[in-house]
């Protein structure tokens, strides 16, 4: 089975703050997702990487930054935290059929 | 047009009613289907893949038309655990995944 762990459930950051959500997979995959889901505007792709190291920016990139030092952990930067980025984050991995496992997701709210 | 289509629902069925999705995409050079199941407040998880033969997973029945670029979800003999919200997923060239917004199912006894 896949198994692709998020670092925090439920995470509450003020505006302005920096904030790490981390991503691990135990598949030795090499692609690695970050998405957000908001209500009515389902799954939206923030970056993806297909290597450690390498990134490519998704459809909403602005506000993130992304960091990918070892195969099995992706971590999705906010480098200065909104009230807009308050969200659901999905971190998926992708095996060789193209289909995605995802983590359990990080609800975070910005206040 | 969006690149992936659901209805949103509700579906609002009783249990061991019969109850179809359709799906349907833009970019007749997508590669690979799915559906995805997800629960309130968790995780999308893959359903099943959905080819053009057709193919089944006990009381799921998943199908493509790459003619008419329509996937659709058949669930028989529905159950309470079945309420959840149904992902249409599509995949292009290179890894790229589109979800549909999801199509919810409510199923009542």
């Amino acid at each position: 089975d896949v198994k692709v762990t998020q670092s925090s459930r439920y995470l509450v950051k003020r505006t302005g703050e920096k904030v790490f959500l981390e991503c691990v997979q135990d598949m030795d995959h090499e692609n690695m997702f970050w998405y957000r889901q908001d209500p009515g505007l389902g799954l939206r792709l923030i970056y993806f990487s297909y290597d450690v190291k390498m990134k490519e920016k998704g459809d909403i990139p602005e506000g993130y930054s992304v960091s990918r030092e070892k195969k099995e952990r992706f971590s999705l930067i906010l480098e200065s935290a909104s009230t807009n980025q308050t969200s659901m984050y999905l971190c998926a991995t992708i095996a060789g059929g193209y289909e995605q496992y995802f983590g359990p997701g990080t609800r975070l709210t910005v206040t | 047009r969006k690149e992936v289509e659901q209805d949103p629902g509700p579906f609002n069925v009783p249990e061991g009613a019969t109850v179809a999705f359709n799906c349907t995409y833009s970019n007749s050079a997508s590669q690979s289907f799915f559906w995805y199941r997800q629960d309130c407040r968790k995780e999308p998880k893959l359903l099943m893949s959905v080819y053009s033969s057709g193919n089944e997973d006990g009381r799921f029945t998943a199908q493509l038309n790459r003619a008419s670029q329509y996937i659709s979800l058949l669930i028989r003999d529905s159950k309470l655990s079945d309420s959840a919200t149904y992902l249409c997923v599509v995949v292009m060239g290179g890894f790229k995944t589109i979800f549909g917004a999801g199509t919810r199912l409510f199923v009542k006894a």
